[in-house]
């Protein structure tokens, strides 16, 4: 049982460039979650899907865009990358939301040049 | 003010000992509490949910004061692999609620 897979593990990109960070669950959950986590702060979460076909913004969405897919797959997009874009990206979901926890994968480590 | 807030630590444990911390939250209104453990920038993993009237896994203890808005985290018997960082997580309060992360507390278990 997967879990929660993300890929790429690692990427560097120059600024500008843009891209996709896929995530995929297998738990059969409703809601998906990116975040990304800088040193010494907390998870800040960027998007999230409450169900298969919404999507709304989190803390943190300016520069980025998401798909969701189908049930299981949610993606990330940078459209043109910036420095400050730099990060470690989790993808996470849960059955629903609200009272359940979530389900992270092993993250992607992103760095713009 | 942060809604989640931890004491960043690090909490220096000698193995064994017994060692607690604690979460403050911000919103009244939150039904759901959760701590998570992070390893070196790995993937936050649930650790265990806690419950109302408190509750225990084997050496962890969690406890939540609603009156008080915190949630503490106590392990008995520290072991080497306990050292980590120590994630609070309190969701939102609404019908659905999306969860907040507190920025870890980190702890040390020495030998």
């Amino acid at each position: 049982n997967a879990g929660v897979t993300q890929t790429p593990k690692f990427q560097v990109l120059k600024t500008g460039q843009s891209m996709t960070l896929q995530c995929a669950q297998d738990m059969n959950h409703n809601s998906m979650y990116w975040y990304r986590q800088d040193p010494g702060m907390g998870l800040r979460l960027i998007y999230y899907s409450a169900s298969e076909g919404t999507t709304d913004k989190g803390e943190v969405p300016n520069g980025y865009n998401v798909s969701r897919l189908n049930k299981r797959e949610f993606s990330l997009r940078l459209e043109s990358a910036a420095p400050s874009q730099t990060s470690v990206y989790f993808c996470a979901s849960s059955e629903d939301g609200g009272v359940n926890p979530q389900h992270f994968g092993d993250g992607t480590r992103l760095s713009i040049l | 003010r942060k809604e989640v807030e931890q004491d960043p630590g690090p909490f220096n444990v000698p193995e064994g000992a017994t060692v607690a911390f604690n979460c403050t939250y911000s919103n009244s209104a939150s039904q759901s509490f959760f701590w998570y453990r992070q390893d070196c920038r790995k993937e936050p993993k649930l650790l265990m949910s806690v419950y109302s009237s408190g509750n225990e896994d084997g050496r962890f203890t969690a406890q939540l004061n609603r009156a008080s808005q915190y949630i503490s985290l106590l392990i008995r018997d520290s072991k080497l692999s306990d050292s980590a960082t120590y994630l609070c997580v309190v969701n939102e309060g609404t019908s659905w609620g999306k969860l907040q992360f507190g920025a870890g507390t980190q702890v040390v278990v020495t030998p």
